[in-house]
């Protein structure tokens, strides 16, 4: 069984500086989906970032990027010019490739604190 | 509508109690999910719904839950003679179709509180 792993329960960091959330997972699939979610005090989970697997590029959108490093089962999150709203639960998830239900396993979170 | 809509937004019941929780995906969303997020923990799988069947309910915890989807639209999760253990945020997503290229739209919850 599939599992991911959050091993940082609390990080803070200053606005407008960078922070790296870390993520590693166990699998013996070969293809596979990762997520980065973001869970505000709202409790919706918001899609941050995806990677699948096969893609040997790291995904990136605006201030968030990933290091995908398929040989190590880790999956690190990078938040650039930290912002205020950017303060949240932030949660790493892994989804199999084709499998029967799509469903996601989820790591424990990090508490993200950003400082003005 | 524009997103998941989930209701009740909070819930408490007394122990024993039997409780709904309803889940509206958006418009045409043909696959539907429960989780259940105890406090500090991550999301955990309980049912998945392509349509109006349960494709896998292999994450529900024992036969006091159960969920339906009769029309393959609305979902309510069901649970019978609630625990204290129980007490949990119930997320529910809902996603276009199968494949794994679409992406999931979350609801924002219910919380479950048993006393």
């Amino acid at each position: 069984a599939q599992t991911v792993t959050q091993s940082q329960p609390e990080m803070s960091v200053q606005e407008a500086e960078t922070v790296t959330l870390s993520c590693t997972y166990d699998t013996s699939e070969s293809d596979y989906y990762l997520f980065w979610y973001k869970q505000p005090p709202s409790r919706q989970m918001i899609l941050v970032i995806r990677q699948e697997a096969y893609k040997q590029q790291n995904a990136t959108e605006n201030r968030f990027s990933v290091n995908f490093q398929k040989a190590a089962k880790s999956f690190s999150l990078k938040i650039s010019d930290s912002q205020l709203g950017d303060a949240a639960m932030y949660f790493c998830a892994y989804r199999s490739y084709g499998g029967a239900t799509n469903k996601l396993i989820f790591g424990t979170g990090t508490l993200l604190a950003v400082q003005p | 509508g524009a997103g998941v809509s989930q209701t009740p937004s909070n819930k408490v019941t007394e122990k024993g109690k039997y409780v709904e929780l309803r889940c509206d995906p958006i418009s045409g969303h043909t696959a539907l999910y429960w989780y259940r997020q105890s406090l500090g923990q991550g999301p955990e799988f309980l049912i998945y719904f392509q349509g109006t069947g349960a494709a896998d309910d292999s994450g529900l915890p024992n036969d006091r839950f159960f969920a339906v989807r009769p029309e393959g639209s609305v979902s309510t999760l069901k649970i019978q003679r609630t625990e204290r253990g129980d007490s949990a945020v119930y997320l529910c997503a809902s996603s276009p179709g199968f494949t794994a290229n679409y992406g999931y739209t979350f609801g924002s919850g219910t919380r479950l509180t048993v006393v």
